[in-house]
């Protein structure tokens, strides 16, 4: 019973370095969302999709792309990485049908030296 | 734009101590509210929701909270707090007119409890 999947757990990159980070749901949910936690500041949406080829931007999009080729996979990337962009990323599914409650992963705990 | 507030960064109650969290809202009309919550080092998890109807709305792990809608609040309480209860508290809401697709969290809240 998996749910939503991230890939990878822990990543360490270097200033302008590029990553991509791989949600993965089963769950055949509608939407699916990308959020950063930083202390004190809860979380921030980076961006969202409300169905397969869609993307919208959150409240805090710079820096990211998105893509959602396939319903089941949502992938975020950083094209040149920034040490501002340190933080840990969650990514987060809801179904179409079912007003809010968001499933979310475990999250990706990344590093920008 | 809807936004919430968490005005308690940090909280610590004894074990078997009742529990309040506050939320805070900023939102034209009644919104969709949520309380998450998160232990070390993993995602989030729903503790209960509220839609409409009763204000009064009862969770998991015995959790409840209240939509007051004059204070624009909605409150986490517990009677009785479990050690295992020690974790970050979040509060969320969503708005109607996009069938709350899109959630603003608050700060959060670190609960620490004392055996």
């Amino acid at each position: 019973n998996a749910g939503v999947t991230q890939t990878p757990k822990f990543r360490v990159l270097k200033t302008g370095q590029s990553m991509t980070l791989l949600c993965a749901q089963d769950m055949n949910h509608e939407y699916m969302y990308w959020y950063r936690q930083d202390p004190g500041m809860g979380l921030r949406l980076i961006h969202y999709s409300v169905g397969e080829g869609t993307t919208a931007k959150g409240e805090v999009p710079d820096g990211y792309n998105v893509s959602r080729l396939k319903k089941q996979n949502f992938l975020l990337g950083l094209e040149s990485a920034a040490p501002s962009q340190t933080s840990v990323y969650f990514c987060a599914s809801r179904s179409g049908q079912n007003t809010g409650e968001l499933f979310f992963g475990e999250g990706s705990r990344l590093t920008v030296l | 734009a809807q936004s919430v507030t968490q005005p308690d960064i940090h909280i610590t109650v004894s074990e078997g101590a009742s529990l309040e969290l506050r939320c805070n809202y900023s939102y034209g009309a009644t919104p969709y509210l949520f309380w998450y919550v998160q232990s070390p080092g993993q995602g989030l998890q729903l503790l209960l929701k509220y839609f409409s109807g009763d204000t009064l709305v009862q969770g998991i792990k015995g959790f409840e909270a209240e939509f007051k809608r004059s204070q624009s609040s909605f409150n986490l309480r517990k009677p009785s707090v479990h050690w295992s209860d020690a974790a970050e508290y979040f509060c969320a809401v969503g708005a109607r007119e996009t069938s709350g697709s899109r959630l603003t969290f608050g700060e959060g809240t670190q609960l620490t409890v004392n055996p």
